[in-house]
């Protein structure tokens, strides 16, 4: 069975600090890799994608990407209080259309 | 933007009825999912669509069955419902390439 893990929090950070957010995978031949931001009672809202190993910036965030550990993480820098939400991880494997999503972690930002 | 619609935000039924979730999506997607999501199961797969009229099952298709006619459109037809089945329901489509999916606002069933 695929599996994506992610600590469920929740992850505690205070107003403008870094919070980050880990996520690992099974699937090897995984390929493609997202993050998604989650409110209580919404829909999850696509926040980066990443595709290759190494770093990815917008904005406030950065996604960084390890094939060879099976890696994945999510960085939000200056965190506010709007940030305050779970963030789901996601793998899709190559050569499939299913995704997997991991349970996801709660990110509480104190003002 | 991506804008993907569902029918209903939320929705209560009763047990044995035929329920039907439509989704919407205006991108012009070739791919649509439907999923559940239950508190500390996370996101499940129920059913996938690849193209019109063409669908696959999911990690959880049993009880539910799914119709795509149109290409925007994809719908899940619970044909009895029961009372496990109730869930918050969404709706996601992704184009075939770059893979990001974009999700609906779901829908909050109720099944009593």
């Amino acid at each position: 069975q695929k599996e994506v893990e992610q600590n469920s929090g929740p992850l505690s950070v205070p107003e403008g600090a870094i919070a980050s957010l880990n996520c690992t995978y099974s699937d090897r031949v995984s390929q493609s890799f997202f993050w998604y931001r989650q409110y209580s009672g919404k829909s999850p809202e696509l926040i980066m994608s990443i595709y290759s190993n190494g770093d990815k910036e917008d904005g406030r965030f950065t996604a960084q990407l390890n094939k060879a550990s099976q890696y994945v993480s999510l960085l939000i820098r200056d965190s506010q209080p709007s940030d305050s939400a779970t963030y789901l991880c996601a793998v899709r494997a190559s050569g499939t259309y299913k995704y997997i999503f991991g349970t996801g972690t709660r990110l509480k930002v104190l003002a | 933007d991506v804008k993907v619609t569902q029918s209903s935000r939320y929705l209560v039924k009763r047990t044995g009825e035929k329920v039907f979730l439509e989704c919407v999506q205006d991108m012009d997607h070739e791919n649509m999912f439907w999923y559940r999501q239950d508190p500390g199961l996370g996101l499940r797969l129920i059913y996938f669509s690849y193209d019109v009229k063409m669908k696959e099952k999911g990690d959880i298709p049993e009880g539910y069955s799914v119709s795509r006619e149109k290409k925007e459109r994809f719908s899940l037809i619970l044909e009895s419902a029961s009372t496990n089945q109730t869930s918050m329901y969404l709706c996601a489509s992704s184009p075939d390439t770059p893979y990001e999916q974009y999700f609906g606002p779901g829908t909050r069933l109720t099944v009593t």
